[in-house]
């Protein structure tokens, strides 16, 4: 059974970075059949997907565009996890953060296990 | 941007079929997965690849997929059952993930 076990601050100031990590247990971060995710929701928006990272003989990532210039997804497999850093954080921000694994299928994915969730307020 | 429609909420009996809809251009083109969250916690997988259940997940819920509608089914509705729904694709023209919007299910 995988389990994803996410931790980091619940508040961060504006313009400061946002950073969460994701340790996994039950399955490795250099699973070539795996992603690792990050997805946030929201009242305003919803479940978003932030982005991945995943080992197919290289390290690969891929960023939301809306998010792409202000999100680094990295994996640490000295500690089998992985983490979230968003620069530059406002108040719409704000929002719970789940990482998850995504199955990957070809061209298609899901996401069959989850982390809790870090709710993280940007305030002042 | 792809997008994916769902009704905001429905309401159903208990022992009654709730259908819950996703809408989006030729859906039935891509693999739709369905997601419950619960307050409080992270959403589950019900339903995979537009009609398989994850391990645990009772044969009550189905998926199907057509057209430009895919469908989430279940059966003989549980007051367990309530929650939000999300159908999600991955869009290959931006390589991206697309949730729908969810759909509040109350149990009557």
């Amino acid at each position: 059974q995988v389990q994803l076990q996410q931790s980091g601050p619940g508040l961060v100031k504006p313009s400061q970075t946002l950073s969460l990590t994701c340790a996994i247990s039950g399955d490795s971060v250099s699973n070539n059949s795996s992603a690792w995710i990050w997805i946030r929701q929201s009242p305003s928006s919803g479940l978003e997907w932030l982005g991945r990272t995943y080992y197919r003989s290289n390290w690969f990532t891929d960023y939301a565009l809306s998010v792409k210039s202000r999100i680094t997804i990295n994996p640490d497999t000295s500690k089998n996890q992985f983490s979230l850093q968003l620069i530059s954080v406002t108040p719409q921000d704000t929002a719970v953060y789940y990482c998850a694994r995504e199955v990957t299928t070809g061209w298609d994915g899901y996401f069959d296990f989850w982390g809790r969730g870090t709710l993280v307020t940007v305030s002042s | 941007s792809y997008v994916l429609t769902q009704p905001p909420s429905m309401s159903v009996a208990p022992g009654k079929t709730a259908r819950i809809t996703c809408g989006g251009n030729d859906v039935g083109s891509k693999s739709v997965h369905w997601y419950q969250q619960k307050p409080g916690q992270a959403p589950v997988l019900v339903i995979y690849d537009d009609s398989d259940r994850p391990s645990g997940i009772p044969e009550r819920f189905s998926g199907s997929n057509s057209g430009n509608t895919a469908t989430l089914t279940i059966s003989r509705v549980e007051a367990g059952d309530e929650a939000d729904y999300y159908c999600q694709v991955w869009d290959r023209i931006s390589d991206h993930v697309v949730f729908g919007g969810g759909t509040k299910l109350t149990v009557l």
